[in-house]
């Protein structure tokens, strides 16, 4: 069973702030790493997919990190807004015909 | 673009009825779907992933005679859950992946909570 953890389970930060939490996940037979945003009652929305170790992806105000070698992948907002709030997940997978693993998640809690 | 539909998305049913959840692709063509579950404060879980014009692939510990999946098509992969029971009860999503695109991309429906009583 691959673990996926993503850290911290929750956060609570105020608008303008920037953030960022990990994911982490085994170093071995790395294939690809994807990162999700999830609004409550929506369908999860693909932000990157990650393949290459040292992979820096950006969309909008929303950049991830690659770290094949030691096994994570840091998500980064810049300047939260509320409509940033969401849960973040990511998804591991090892190998080309394999499943995606994901980790269960960081909720994001933007306020004014 | 890339919209998955998924219906319906709650439904409240009695034990040992069977309930069909529906997953399209409304703009794309998907020769592979994932069905998923998430119980509270876990993981997505792959069930099974849903291969076009074939049999299911499921994933060690998933009853594939209580979980049917047909994927007739290439833009509708359902799910029946057979006899449920409250065990059962759970969140219930669906992906697809593009056929005619490289990318490794798992589009999402909005999920199905299921209840049963």
């Amino acid at each position: 069973i691959l673990n996926v953890e993503q850290s911290p389970q929750s956060l609570h930060v105020q608008e303008g702030d920037s953030t960022n939490f990990t994911c982490s996940f085994p170093s071995s037979n790395f294939y690809a790493l994807h990162w999700y945003r999830w609004e409550t009652a929506k369908s999860p929305e693909a932000l990157f997919v990650m393949t290459l170790n040292g992979d820096e992806k950006k969309k909008g105000r929303i950049s991830a990190t690659l770290n094949t070698k030691e096994g994570y992948s840091y998500l980064y907002i810049k300047g939260s807004q509320p409509e940033d709030s969401a849960t973040y997940l990511c998804a591991f997978k090892a190998g080309t015909a394999s499943k995606l693993t994901f980790g269960t998640g960081t909720r994001l809690q933007v306020t004014l | 673009g890339a919209v998955v539909s998924q219906h319906p998305s709650w439904v409240i049913c009695k034990s040992g009825t069977s309930v069909k959840i529906e997953c399209r692709s409304l703009d794309f063509q998907a020769t592979t779907m994932f069905w998923y579950r998430q119980f509270p404060k876990q993981s997505l879980m792959l069930m099974a992933t849903s291969n076009e014009g074939s049999k299911a692939t499921y994933e060690q510990g998933v009853e594939k005679d209580k979980f049917l999946i047909n994927h007739a098509s290439l833009t509708l992969s359902t799910l029946t859950v057979t006899s449920a029971h409250p065990e059962d009860s759970s969140f219930y999503i669906c992906s697809a992946r593009d056929s005619l695109l490289s990318t490794d991309t798992q589009y999402f429906g909005p999920g199905t909570r299921l209840t049963v009583l």
